[in-house]
């Protein structure tokens, strides 16, 4: 079974409806992120959480929620679609390396491709 | 100016080659860069990490590190047409009280026959 799952792998949706992403891992790793990638743009940060309580915007936060449920699920939120969130979603966990910062491998899961009309 | 920076390609390069892929970056205090290698559609996946100064090598590929110039580039020695994919440089950022990573939006490259 693959460490980080996303659920749904591929949704359209319509413009105003409330989407939720989730993202579950069993690596064990306190650390979570969900990212969008647009084409030519790369990865850009939405939201993160380095614990169940702990949870902080990223670049690109507007528009979006999240939730912690438990250290193994983080669920992204968009209470109300809009065309231009049509991306590609990724959840990623991490560890980090030696117990410090500066070294902190993300593994990501399989993405989210959404498409809002 | 971007944050970390990578030529978006293609770079086209013959099998057998060796495929040089580049990246810069702004932040003098990064401390920790990442190459992933992601193919159409799927997810990053991790190929290897550098924090010192030189090469770090682990099988056909090689980081390279110069922090003075701010340059960090990924080698890929005896390329295959399964090396074809983007490749993605990532920089570990502290901002907030915390560390995160910011993504180039990645090379493509190309490995023909």
């Amino acid at each position: 079974d693959a460490d980080v799952t996303q659920t749904p792998r591929n949704r359209i949706t319509k413009t105003g409806k409330r989407i939720m992403l989730e993202c579950s891992q069993t690596k064990g790793h306190d650390r979570m992120y969900w990212y969008r990638q647009d084409p030519g743009l790369g990865l850009r940060l939405i939201y993160y959480s380095f614990d169940v309580k702990d949870i902080n915007k990223g670049e690109i936060s507007d528009g979006y929620s999240v939730s912690r449920q438990a250290q193994a699920k983080f669920s992204l939120s968009l209470e109300s679609a809009i065309p231009n969130q049509t991306a590609l979603y990724f959840c990623a966990t991490s560890d980090p390396y030696w117990g410090t910062s500066a070294t902190d491998t993300q593994y990501f899961g399989p993405g989210t491709r959404l498409t809002v009309l | 100016q971007k944050e970390v920076e990578q030529n978006s390609g293609p770079l086209s390069v013959p099998e057998g080659a060796i495929a040089s892929l580049n990246c810069t970056y702004s932040d003098r205090g990064s401390q920790s860069f990442f190459w992933y290698r992601q193919y159409s559609g799927k997810s990053p996946e991790l190929i290897m990490f550098i924090y010192s100064n030189g090469d770090k090598e682990d099988g056909r590929f090689t980081a390279q590190l110069n922090k003075a110039s701010q340059y960090v580039s990924l080698l890929i020695r005896d390329s295959q047409p399964s090396d074809s994919a983007t490749y993605l440089c990532a920089v570990n950022k502290f901002s907030g009280g915390y560390n995160k990573l910011i993504f180039g939006a990645g090379t493509r490259l190309a490995v023909h026959p």
